[in-house]
């Protein structure tokens, strides 16, 4: 098994650019999610999906999209790139929602 | 915000003590989750305490809940170099998930 597989490791944007994080999990979990890593602020939920189709806000998710359209697969969309959105992008998966999460070894993004 | 938050920011022992690292909290929760972050990886988790248990054990691991003070204990005994890395607390309330800023600790050889 290879857990939860995050691509890529490091992304370079400019200011008003879009990208995707890919995040895939090979462990038949329902519960994905995202979490960006700021220095000294721990880690803060973006989005998180209970099942396939279905998707819900977390703790900051302004800038951000995300669909759930395989129990594998959970990507997320950033829109217009900021320079707020400099971070470390966590994805995670768990079988169900409050269930130790398994993470991937992060996207570092930075935007100039 | 940060629901939970770690004390201490930083901790540094000798090979062979113990580290204890406290987490406190603000509103009601499910449970509790223990994760362990090395440099440059993703967290690993540790251990879940539930909301109505009040201590749990895993190999050098003891974590202590007391709900009514909204705060959780973890202690490493017989620390190895190899536990150097980032603690971190997270509370689980109906999907709502809130990771501390981390304790960062340092076992010297």
């Amino acid at each position: 098994n290879a857990g939860v597989t995050q691509t890529p490791k490091f992304q370079v944007l400019k200011t008003g650019q879009s990208m995707t994080l890919q995040c895939a999990q090979d462990m038949n979990h329902e519960y994905m999610s995202w979490y960006r890593q700021d220095p000294g602020m721990g880690l803060r939920l973006i989005h998180y999906s209970v099942g396939a189709g279905i998707t819900d806000q977390g703790e900051v998710p302004n800038g951000y999209n995300v669909s759930r359209s395989t129990t594998e697969d959970f990507p997320l969309r950033l829109l217009s790139a900021a320079p707020s959105q400099t971070s470390v992008y966590f994805c995670a998966s768990s079988t169900r929602e409050g269930q130790p999460q398994h993470f991937g070894d992060g996207t570092r993004l930075s935007i100039l | 915000s940060q629901q939970g938050e770690e004390d201490p920011q930083a901790l540094s022992i000798q090979e062979g003590e113990n580290a204890t690292m406290n987490c406190s909290y603000k509103t009601s929760i499910n449970n509790l989750q223990w994760y362990r972050q090395n440099s440059g990886r993703g967290l690993v988790h540790l251990i879940l305490i539930r909301s109505n248990e009040r201590e749990k054990h895993s190999g050098r691991l003891r974590v202590t809940l007391d709900t009514s003070k909204k705060s959780s204990s973890l202690l490493i005994t017989a620390s190895r170099a190899a536990d150097t890395a980032s603690y971190f607390c997270a509370t689980d309330n109906n999907n709502d998930m809130r990771f501390g800023a981390g304790t960062r600790l340092t076992v010297k050889p």
